[in-house]
């Protein structure tokens, strides 16, 4: 059973680009969250989309947003990058629902901006 | 709003012994979810030990193990027989039966010596 994928694996851009990020959640999980992990701020939710809808968000501002679609992929996308978008950021698939026992973690998308 | 603490930014252990990380957590809620997560250098993000809240016995997985005390919101792991290949951030987190976002502690990162 394939895990999670995110791609790419490495991203350099510049400020003020946008960039879109891809995450394939494993076979028959419906929900993907996001998370961006820096080494100041540690783990922080940016959002979770279930079924093609954003169930929840972080405290990001609004340059963060991402869909999903009817396979459940998912990309995020951040507009007019900042220095300090420069992070890991994880996907994370479940099988669905409220009460997730169990989220399993793709090995992150590293973007550095310059 | 929920909080995840580790109060042990680093830790050591010889190989072969026993070391404990420690988690504290603050919640209003009575059902929830408590995990450790393992994070190499590889930065993949591997489930370690999952504990229900609603169970009282702690959860073990072979040489990893819980102490959980519901009513002091503490949740550490004991790792038993330290191997190399346990060295690691290890993360502390929380998620509400009702959520499907992760709170994250800070984490540890755990040296083991050969």
């Amino acid at each position: 059973k394939a895990g999670v994928t995110q791609t790419p694996r490495y991203l350099i851009k510049t400020r003020g680009q946008q960039v879109t990020l891809s995450c394939s959640p494993i076979s028959g999980h419906r929900s993907v969250s996001w998370y961006q992990q820096t080494p100041g701020q540690g783990l922080q939710f940016l959002f979770e989309y279930f079924s093609e809808t954003q169930r929840n968000k972080g405290n990001f501002p609004g340059r963060f947003s991402g869909r999903q679609f009817s396979n459940s992929r998912s990309e995020m996308n951040v507009s007019t990058l900042e220095l300090g978008d420069s992070a890991l950021y994880l996907c994370a698939s479940s099988v669905a629902g409220r009460g997730t026992t169990e989220a399993f973690f793709g090995q992150g998308t590293r973007l550095t901006v310059v | 709003a929920q909080t995840v603490t580790q109060s042990q930014p680093e830790m050591s252990v010889q190989e072969a012994e026993t070391v404990t990380l420690s988690c504290t957590y603050d919640t209003s809620e009575s059902d929830y979810y408590l995990f450790w997560y393992k994070q190499p250098p590889s930065r993949q993000m591997i489930l370690v030990i999952r504990q229900e809240a609603y169970k009282q016995q702690n959860a073990t997985e072979n040489r990893f193990s819980v102490n959980f005390q519901k009513a002091a919101k503490s949740f550490s792991l004991k790792i038993s027989d330290s191997q190399l290949g346990d060295a690691a951030m290890y993360f502390c987190a929380y998620v509400s039966n009702t959520g499907n976002q992760f709170y994250f502690g800070t984490g540890t990162s755990l040296t083991v010596i050969p």
